[in-house]
């Protein structure tokens, strides 16, 4: 089983629909989860962190499950820009700085 | 520009040569590290620094790579001997020492072996 998994899509949504997509980890000491997105050959960017309560940011709320070890992302009222391929993003148990990357969730967005 | 910076962006190199890249971090981060990524896949974790100190290498791919910080500043990241699977973006990233430190990172350094 790999460390971090996402389902690599695409994911093909009309513009203005919700999305979820989902990302499991097998790690049960991990403490650290984040969302980054990539656009296409560009460096991935930081979109949210998740934190245990859930958090929202926007459009966007990041769920964690510790006991099913997954984490969610979803995406309301989505727009042709949020088009890109998102990455889940976990650390290795006690280590704050080694993350292990999924290999993303493309996303595209149709008008 | 006060993000993280990477030199070059572009590398093309014959079989057999050696490489270096060159990362600069944002001026206030302690920490950097660099990865590897290849087309379909997330960045892969290849080395870590705290200050000059390289904190984490066994994730390295071979004895061909390595890596310094020599002042706690810029970084390189060195491949000797390239082989064609050498072949990926090679990416910067730097942060704060916090527990939940966010890694920001530099565009890359795209590597091509002939």
């Amino acid at each position: 089983r790999k460390e971090v998994e996402q389902d690599p899509g695409p994911f093909n949504v009309p513009e203005g629909a919700t999305v979820a997509f989902n990302c499991t980890y097998s790690n049960s000491a991990s403490q650290s989860f984040f969302w980054y997105r990539q656009d296409c050959r560009k460096e991935p960017k930081l979109l949210m962190s998740v934190y245990s309560s859930g958090n929202e940011d926007g459009r966007f709320t990041a769920q964690l499950n510790r006991a099913s070890q997954y984490i969610s992302l979803l995406i309301r009222d989505s727009k042709l820009s949020d088009s890109a391929t998102y990455l889940c993003v976990v650390n290795i148990g006690d280590s704050n700085y080694q993350l292990i990357w999924g290999a993303g969730t493309k996303l595209i967005i149709k008008p | 520009d006060t993000g993280v910076s990477q030199d070059p962006r572009h590398k093309i190199t014959k079989r057999g040569q050696n490489v270096t890249f060159r990362c600069d971090p944002i001026s206030e981060h302690n920490r950097l590290y660099w990865y590897r990524q290849t087309l379909g896949q997330g960045p892969e974790f290849l080395t870590y620094f705290q200050n000059e100190a390289q904190l984490e290498k066994s994730r390295l791919l071979s004895d061909r790579f390595s890596a310094e910080r020599p002042k706690g500043s810029f970084s390189t990241l060195e491949i000797q001997r390239t082989e064609q699977g050498d072949s990926a973006m090679y990416l910067c990233a730097s942060s704060l020492a916090d527990w939940l430190a966010v890694q920001y990172f530099g565009a890359g350094t795209r590597l091509s072996v002939l």
